[in-house]
């Protein structure tokens, strides 16, 4: 069974602060992967793919880092606004599957 | 907004009713995807159409049917459904079949109740 986790489950934090929270996965076969955002009432919607080892990305206030050695990544939030509240979702493609990690619950409260 | 449309996005029906979910991408993309997603817990993948062939089935009960009729359209058939087959079912395509780095795009979802 291929387990991918991340943590923390949920998180509550004021418009303005910064965060993160951490997907990790098996570091063995690692071919890429890839971070979701997944806002209520819509659907999930890309927000990176990464591939190698030290990979950094970013869009707007929103980055990521990749360690494939260790099998993790970290998403950063810099200035948290009330609409980044979402669940952000790591997949780990397998074979022709994705294997989603449960998800980390951001709200911002204002 | 999604390029990938799904609809109805809510359906109620019975266990004995026989209903269809519908899915459309305008991609050109040859990969397609149907996802269960119930509370609380990550997509789970049903099925996997690559170039309009089924190729992977995750050992999905039978009374879900899923059909490809052309490169831009997915069907899921539904019939003799359970109350624990209530879900969203999320509808998904990538240019290619995935395992790495091809990115999937997702639809809204269809919320489905079986009463």
């Amino acid at each position: 069974i291929l387990n991918v986790e991340q943590s923390p489950q949920s998180l509550h934090v004021q418009e303005g602060d910064s965060t993160n929270f951490t997907c990790s996965f098996p570091s063995s076969n690692f071919y890429a992967l890839h971070w979701y955002r997944w806002e209520t009432a819509k659907s999930p919607e890309a927000l990176f793919v990464m591939t190698l080892n030290g990979d950094e990305k970013k869009k707007g206030r929103i980055s990521a880092t990749l360690n494939t050695k260790e099998g993790y990544s970290y998403l950063y939030i810099k200035g948290s606004q009330p609409e980044d509240s979402a669940t952000y979702l790591c997949a780990f493609p397998w074979g022709q599957n994705f294997v989603f990690g449960p998800g980390t619950r951001l709200s911002v409260l204002p | 907004d999604t390029e990938v449309t799904q609809t109805p996005k809510h359906l109620v029906m019975g266990m004995t009713n026989k209903k269809s979910l519908k899915c459309e991408q305008h991609m050109g993309h040859r990969a397609m995807y149907w996802y269960k997603q119930k509370a609380k817990k990550p997509p789970e993948l049903m099925f996997v159409y690559s170039y309009e062939k089924l190729s992977i089935n995750e050992s999905v009960p039978s009374r879900f049917s899923p059909e490809c009729p052309n490169s831009s359209l997915l069907n899921l058939h539904l019939h003799a459904l359970q109350p624990e087959d209530s879900a969203l079912y999320l509808c998904a395509s990538s240019q290619g079949p995935t395992g790495g780095a091809n990115t999937i795009y997702f639809g809204e979802g269809s919320w489905l109740t079986v009463v």
